[in-house]
Order: structure tokens, then sequence, then C-alpha cells
């Protein structure tokens, strides 16, 4: 059973760049059946799917539409970790931020089986 | 984009109760519907993918069923581990959570 362990610093101000990551054990970032994704979740938005990445033949990626402006997200196959930057915070972005993880054998665009612990972002000056 | 309501957003209950939640898309999903449980200061856990099937390791008093737009979760007897949030969520397209239904001890 995989593990999810992220990591962050727990405060940004306005106007700069949130960055989280999240070391991946037990599976690989390179698996061809799974999607590596990022959620976070705040009292006035809920649970919100912020994007996905996975590799197949390549590296692809999918944003939400809300912050596809402001997002990257990135894999790292030497550390076999996942990275989440969010660029122009708002107090609107302060939540906690989840890695998770989506098996092909759920299907669609998948569920999410294996979670990180969660990192509290605050947007604050 | 697709949106997900459920209902109630807060239920009472007591140990032993038979539970029921719904939850609704906006749009036919088929059966791309996932169902999590969460716990205070906890990451949401999988219960249910593809409307009905128990992911590995949840109890078989949970369970889920329907298909198109309107689904359910049912607890068929609520145990104390089992007063917590839980949240629909559709994959047909980008992932879309539901609001969430809190379980409380009545």
């Amino acid at each position: 059973q995989g593990q999810l362990q992220q990591s962050g610093p727990g405060q940004v101000k306005p106007s700069q760049t949130l960055s989280v990551t999240c070391a991946i054990s037990g599976d690989s970032v390179s698996s061809n059946s799974v999607t590596w994704n990022w959620i976070r979740q705040s009292p006035s938005r809920g649970l919100e799917w912020l994007g996905r990445t996975y590799h197949r033949s390549e590296w692809y990626t999918d944003y939400a539409v809300s912050v596809k402006s402001r997002i990257r997200m990135s894999a790292d196959t030497s550390r076999n970790q996942l990275s989440l930057q969010l660029n122009s915070v708002t107090p609107d972005d302060t939540a906690v931020y989840f890695c998770a993880r989506g098996p092909s054998y759920t299907s669609g665009w998948y569920a999410f089986d294996i979670w990180g612990q969660g990192t509290m972002v605050t947007v604050s000056s | 984009d697709i949106q997900m309501t459920q209902s109630p957003s807060f239920l009472s209950a007591s140990v032993g109760d038979r539970v029921t939640i719904t939850c609704r898309a906006s749009q036919d999903i088929s059966d791309f519907l996932n169902w999590y449980q969460q716990k205070p200061g906890k990451a949401p856990e999988l219960l249910i993918y593809g409307a009905s099937t128990l992911q590995s390791g949840v109890p078989s008093r949970f369970s889920g069923s329907g298909s198109g737009t309107d689904f359910t979760l049912t607890i068929s007897s609520l145990q104390l581990e089992d007063f917590a949030s839980y949240y629909c969520q559709q994959s047909y397209n980008m992932p879309v959570f539901g609001p969430g239904t809190k379980v409380d001890i009545k």
C-alpha cells in the first residue's frame, strides 16, 4: 500500500507562490496505471480538485479551469515526488492542500484511494 | 460543469441506525460516482467507487447504489466510528465533489 508524505510552508504572502511537495512511497510517480492529483479543501470552497499529472508514454497534465492560469504541477522521477505550485495567491487560496493517487481500477477520471496527510496553507501578509 | 448536490447536509443519528445519504449530479454520469468518509483533521478515505463497489478494507455495512444522476450511500447499522462527514465525487469528467453530509450523534 502506497503512502504520500507532504511538505511545504504553512504561510504564504499575497501575490507570492504557494509550493507543496508530495513524496511517494510504495508506488512510482511514473506508473502507467495511476494519476497523481492535487485537491484542496476550505470552508468556503469545500473539496476542490485542482489538477492531475500522469505518465503514459509521455507526461500529461490536466488543470481545473478555476486555477488553470496560475497552477503548475510536476513530477520528479529521481526523487519519486510531486510538486504543486500556485502563483499569485490571494487569501481565497487559504486551504488544506492534499495530494492523492487515482488508480486506474476505479475507471473514468478515477477515484482517489491514497491521500497525503494534508498541508494547511494560509495566505496572509 | 457538472454540479453535485447532497442531502441532507446534516444528519443526527444513533448507533445501530440505518442511515441513507443522497447525492445528485446535474447531468448523467453513468456510474462514475465515488463516496468518501472524512474525520476531523484527516484526509478523506475512499469508501465506494463506481457507485457500488466497496473499496478494499471497507466494512460491508457500507453500500452504494444508483446510476445516471441519483445515488445513495447507505450505512446499514451505524457504528461509533462512522460519525464523520461523507462526500460524493463524480469521476465522469474533471472531478467534482459534493458539499458533504455530516453525520453526528443524536
